[in-house]
């Protein structure tokens, strides 16, 4: 699985877009983005995943360039409850990867209100 | 996480004595893992199950035995707690073309 790269720590306005880019530049044709949260002291929480083309749900939405070196995942309208640390993760296959997720340090996302 | 059940919460043990974590899952998923957490890090992968009677080691192995029991349950063991093993231990579970799931935690501490 390729490696990721995201910054430490963001900080983002209550009600504001969050915008928590990630990058990718190793990543193979067949890999697909992952996205999961973890507010403290949870279990990691999906969010949304993609390979190619942009992807939303009902929580966010991935935007992936088209060269797939790099992704974003935008909350659109973020909340205090959106605090967490937000992990970005290349995975070969189509799912969850049966021999499990490569967690890095993440992204700590703080909402300010 | 609704469908993933993990027990205890808490647990504190001596150096030296043994315990088992507990992990049900009612999504009927071939896949089982379980995690663990120390402080200001990521989650790092113990052991792995893909379907129901094989276990692999993931990337931090020592010190750990599972056991995936049947297709709903899959338990991580300490033979002998060191207080290198203080942690919070996640479970989880997924299928190939799905998203994985994760428990609560356990959080335990060896004193």
């Amino acid at each position: 699985d390729a490696k990721t790269t995201q910054p430490t720590s963001m900080d983002c306005a209550e009600g504001r877009a969050a915008n928590l880019p990630c990058n990718h530049s190793t990543i193979s044709g067949n890999e697909y983005v992952y996205w999961y949260r973890q507010i403290h002291s949870q279990g990691p929480q999906y969010i949304i995943h993609g390979l190619k083309n942009n992807e939303t749900n009902e929580m966010a939405s991935l935007i992936i360039t088209e060269d797939r070196k790099s992704s974003t995942l935008i909350l659109p309208h973020a909340t205090l409850r959106d605090t967490a640390v937000y992990y970005c993760i290349a995975i070969l296959t189509s799912g969850g990867g049966a021999d499990g997720l490569t967690f890095g340090k993440g992204t700590h996302l703080i909402i300010q209100p | 996480n609704a469908g993933v059940t993990q027990t205890p919460k808490f647990q504190v043990l001596k150096t030296g004595q043994s315990m088992t974590l507990q992990c049900a899952q009612d999504m009927n998923h071939n896949s089982m893992y379980w995690y663990r957490q120390d402080p200001g890090m990521g989650l790092r992968l113990i052991y792995y199950s893909a379907s129901e009677g094989t276990t692999d080691k993931g990337e931090v192995p020592n010190g750990y035995n599972v056991s995936r029991l049947n297709k709903r349950e899959f338990s991580l063991r300490l033979e002998s707690a060191a207080p290198s093993q203080t942690s919070v231990y996640f479970c989880a579970n997924s299928e190939r073309n799905t998203e994985a799931f994760f428990g609560q935690g356990t959080r335990l501490t060896v004193v």
